[in-house]
């Protein structure tokens, strides 16, 4: 059974830059593409992208691209989120899946990530 | 892109109703069309994939239907548990899009 473990909330300032780690376990870390997803507070699911994690070449939908960077470290079956110059309405949760096409199956348990002065 | 419109927005029902979720795309999708079910504070579950194909550790009382434009979810005697937001999620392209979410609330 595939388990993505995030790393835990973040408090951030205007303009600067977090990292959130999805580490998977319970499978092949290389058997299933990673995607990030986005949910504002009250709001619904927006899917940033994702990054094949046999050839770690990432592909990004439209709004997220710039300052927004996926990354994997396969030594440790890890999957990044990497978000410069932050700003107020990067506040969310970030959640990563792994896709068994065409449906995501397993999800991370999110992270919220808090952009204030 | 391929937008994928979901209806109502929330919904009011009772234990034991059963209740229908529509979710209409911008374009063919075939039968690329999933359901996920969200509580507060949690990830999105899984409950249905490629329009129909109920998920092995999800009750018999959901089903789903549609293919081309138009889908349903139904859940035929609502249970105190079910209470939660469904999303329908489109695969058949990226970018994938999401439906805006049903709150099913008492």
């Amino acid at each position: 059974q595939a388990q993505l473990l995030q790393s835990g909330s973040e408090l951030k300032k205007p303009g600067a830059s977090v990292r959130v780690s999805c580490k998977a376990s319970g499978y092949r870390f290389t058997d299933y593409g990673i995607h990030w997803l986005r949910q504002a507070p009250g709001q619904g699911l927006d899917w940033m992208g994702w990054i094949n994690t046999n050839v770690g070449n990432p592909s990004y939908a439209q709004a997220f691209r710039g300052r927004f960077v996926f990354s994997l470290d396969k030594s440790v079956s890890t999957a990044y989120l990497q978000i410069s110059s932050l700003r107020s309405e990067d506040t969310a949760v970030y959640f990563c899946a792994t896709e068994v096409p065409y449906y995501f199956d397993s999800w991370g348990q999110g992270t919220l990530v808090t952009v204030s002065s | 892109d391929f937008q994928v419109t979901q209806s109502p927005p929330s919904l009011s029902a009772s234990v034991g109703d059963s209740v229908t979720i529509t979710c209409r795309s911008s374009q063919s999708i075939s039968t690329y069309l999933n359901w996920y079910q969200q509580k507060p504070g949690k990830a999105p579950k899984l409950l249905i994939s490629s329009a129909s194909n109920l998920q092995s550790s999800v009750p018999a009382r959901f089903s789903g239907g549609g293919s081309g434009t138009d889908f349903t979810l139904t859940i035929d005697g609502l249970q105190p548990e079910d209470f939660a937001t469904y999303y329908c999620q489109q695969s058949y392209g990226t970018p994938y899009t999401f439906g805006q979410g049903t709150r099913v609330e008492v």
